[in-house]
């Protein structure tokens, strides 16, 4: 059961244009959002993070939106930069507060690909 | 500050063997994630710790198991290995102040079983 989906798992980007990044998830329990970046033969590294109680959260070239009817996250990187190739994970956690920000629940990876 | 250091960064081992990874926390944060990644199933959760007590499980079964030191490291221990055991594992930490403490991931350790 899949509970957090990124059901694009690759996209192509022009350096300079908005990249798109969208992750759907099925628990609406869900109240704290993160994306990650990862490069080959490294860990994922933090990138940004949401609450529920928010609809958008800003850090610098990246915003996260969340839609919590619709259940779905997005992450807009602008501009894109060909550094920003790697694969992004979005991922999930329930209430609970520090009790449950160790268990994220992530989704299956999206590869970006930014042309120069 | 030092990220979060895993040792070693690979390992080959063989069928029934035991392992046993290492884990060095970001200075000052007291809780340790474990994740297994693997290409068919994604990163997924193994168990976390705070304080030297196991605070949170995934599905996986008894043969992995891990422990936390009172300096916060930590170690995994996978025993009985079978091939489908080959992945990354990943260790990540926190500040472990709730939702301003995302988990800070090391390199993993790349374990080989044949």
């Amino acid at each position: 059961d899949q509970q957090v989906k990124q059901n694009s798992p690759s996209l192509s980007v022009q350096e300079g244009r908005i990249s798109i990044l969208n992750c759907d998830y099925t628990n609406s329990m869900f109240d704290y959002f993160l994306w990650y970046k990862k490069y080959p033969a490294e860990g994922p590294t933090f990138l940004i993070s949401i609450s529920s109680i928010k609809d958008k959260n800003e850090d610098g070239r990246f915003t996260v939106f969340l839609n919590k009817s619709a259940k779905h996250l997005s992450l807009h990187i602008v501009p894109s930069q060909p550094g920003d190739s790697a694969v992004y994970f979005c991922a999930a956690s329930r209430p609970g507060g520090s009790s449950n920000t160790g268990k994220l629940i992530f989704g299956q990876g999206t590869t970006l690909q930014v042309k120069p | 500050k030092a990220g979060v250091t895993q040792t070693p960064r690979y390992l080959i081992k063989t069928r029934g063997q035991q392992v046993t990874l290492s884990c060095s926390p970001i200075s000052g944060h007291r809780s340790v994630s474990w994740y297994q990644q693997t290409p068919g199933q994604g990163l997924q959760f193994l168990f976390e710790y705070f304080s030297e007590t196991q605070r949170n499980k995934g599905n996986f079964p008894g043969r992995f198991s891990g422990r936390q030191f009172s300096n916060s490291r930590s170690e995994m221990n996978v025993s009985t290995l079978e091939l489908g055991d080959s992945a990354l594992y990943l260790c990540a930490s926190s500040a472990d102040r709730g939702y301003n403490s995302p988990l800070h991931f090391g390199n993993g350790t790349r374990l080989t079983v044949t």
